[in-house]
């Protein structure tokens, strides 16, 4: 039983560019949960989805970021026109059921770089 | 909102236990977990609280009291490889759906 798959590992993007996270969940999970972490920092919430649905994107800014988890295939974090600040790393968490005992299991995360 | 606090850093020898605190605040409280993270690495799950009282897994053991929106983590015997940040996450929100990470505290383990 695959864990949660990140790919990539690493993403060096130029300012401008676009950045596409892709996130696989555990087999059987149909709910996922983006975070974003700055060095020496904590988990920051950006969004909560769903097969085909956005549960909750509070945590995601309003402009350039953008998240899907289509029927088929992996959840997608797309981010447009990045700029140095977007540098961080991106984790992505699936879960069986999001009011039950057991943990989020994380991805090993995107780390993005933007030069 | 949901927000959480807990020390940055702390540091203890081998074989020492630490207790890494927690207070939160959230609007509908559905369980308090806590998660390591070691350099370069990812999340992974240690416990969950959702009722009062102690839960123990092995050397961890984690506590929560709702009434005071305060829980900790306990961690027994020492190792090294403990060496690691340490995040309180509170789950709420309307259906509990958000689960908030603290900052975290840096645990340093010295010989």
């Amino acid at each position: 039983n695959a864990g949660v798959m990140q790919n990539p590992r690493h993403l060096v993007r130029r300012r401008g560019q676009e950045a596409r996270l892709r996130c696989s969940p555990m087999k059987g999970h149909s709910h996922v949960y983006w975070y974003r972490q700055l060095p020496e920092e904590g988990l920051k919430f950006m969004v909560y989805l769903q097969k085909e649905n956005i549960i909750d994107e509070s945590g995601m800014p309003k402009e350039r970021f953008s998240a899907e988890f289509p029927k088929e295939g992996p959840s997608i974090l797309r981010i447009q026109q990045v700029v140095r600040g977007d540098s961080a790393a991106y984790f992505c968490a699936s879960f069986s059921s999001p009011q039950g005992a057991d943990g989020y299991t994380f991805g090993s995360g995107t780390r993005l770089t933007v030069v | 909102g949901q927000s959480l606090e807990q020390p940055s850093e702390v540091t203890a020898v081998e074989g020492a236990i630490v207790q890494i605190n927690c207070t939160y605040q959230t609007s509908g409280f559905y369980g308090l977990s806590w998660y390591q993270q070691h350099d370069g690495g990812a999340p992974t799950f240690l416990s969950y609280n959702g009722l009062d009282g102690l839960e123990e897994t092995g050397r961890f053991s984690s506590f929560l009291s709702r009434s005071d929106s305060y829980g900790y983590l306990l961690l027994q015997e020492l190792q090294m490889k403990d060496s690691a940040s340490y995040f309180c996450a509170v789950r709420g929100g309307t259906g509990g759906f958000k689960t908030i990470f603290g900052a975290g505290t840096r645990l340093f383990v010295k010989a």
